[in-house]
């Protein structure tokens, strides 16, 4: 069975650049969780959907970040523009329901910006 | 506000010595998770504990969640190089219809051959 997939695993731009990240989450999970992670501020939830409708996006940095979810297998999350201290990995996640609280993470992008 | 505090927040030992690792909280959990962490990856989930008190076991791994559902603990027995990542805990806490799942500072484990 195929986990959470996404895409890129490596992703390296300038600054003032828009960053897109891709998440198919697995089949069946009614909950995508997008984390951000650094060294200094561990794992951050920054914002999470259920059944394709975003519930808390309180996680989300500022206006630069926003996060889509056309439908149950897809989601992104864009920067725009793009800043050097957005430099981290970001992890999507899924999960079979909110009240099902065992989260499975994909590989993660990690994002470099210059 | 940190609502998961792990300790210790790095430990290296020895190939067959015995390490303990405690997420803390102040807030009650229904339930809380452990993951693991190996470079370049994503976290793995180990296990969810749910009643207070209880304790499960993965192999050489020994899980606890406290009386009061506020604090869990995570022994590895005869630790090996392959138990060596980042162990993470994890909760969900729902208030006022809320629903945030937060997640611990981590302890970042090396086991030496």
């Amino acid at each position: 069975d195929a986990g959470v997939i996404q895409s890129p695993r490596h992703e390296v731009t300038e600054m003032g650049q828009e960053v897109t990240l891709r998440c198919k989450p697995i089949s069946g999970h009614n909950s995508l969780f997008w984390y951000r992670q650094t060294m200094m501020r561990g794992l951050e939830l920054l914002i999470y959907f259920n059944n394709n409708v975003p519930i808390d996006d309180s996680g989300m940095p500022e206006d630069r970040f926003s996060a889509k979810m056309p439908n149950a297998s897809f989601s992104t999350l864009k920067i725009q523009p793009s800043e050097p201290r957005d430099s981290a990995v970001y992890f999507c996640a899924s999960s079979l329901s909110l009240a099902g609280v065992e989260q499975f993470f994909g590989p993660g992008t990690r994002l470099t910006v210059l | 506000t940190q609502l998961l505090e792990q300790s210790p927040q790095f430990l290296s030992i020895q190939e067959g010595e015995n390490l303990t690792v405690y997420c803390n909280s102040s807030s009650v959990f229904s339930s809380l998770q452990w993951y693991r962490q190996e470079p370049g990856e994503g976290p793995v989930l180990l296990v969810t504990v749910v009643t207070g008190g209880e304790v499960k076991k993965l192999k050489r791994l020994t899980f606890q969640f406290g009386d009061a559902r506020k604090d869990s603990s995570l022994h590895i027995t005869a630790a090996q190089p392959g138990d060596t990542g980042l162990y993470l805990c994890a909760g969900a806490l729902t208030t006022s219809g809320t629903y945030k799942y937060i997640f611990g500072t981590g302890t970042r484990l090396k086991v030496l051959a």
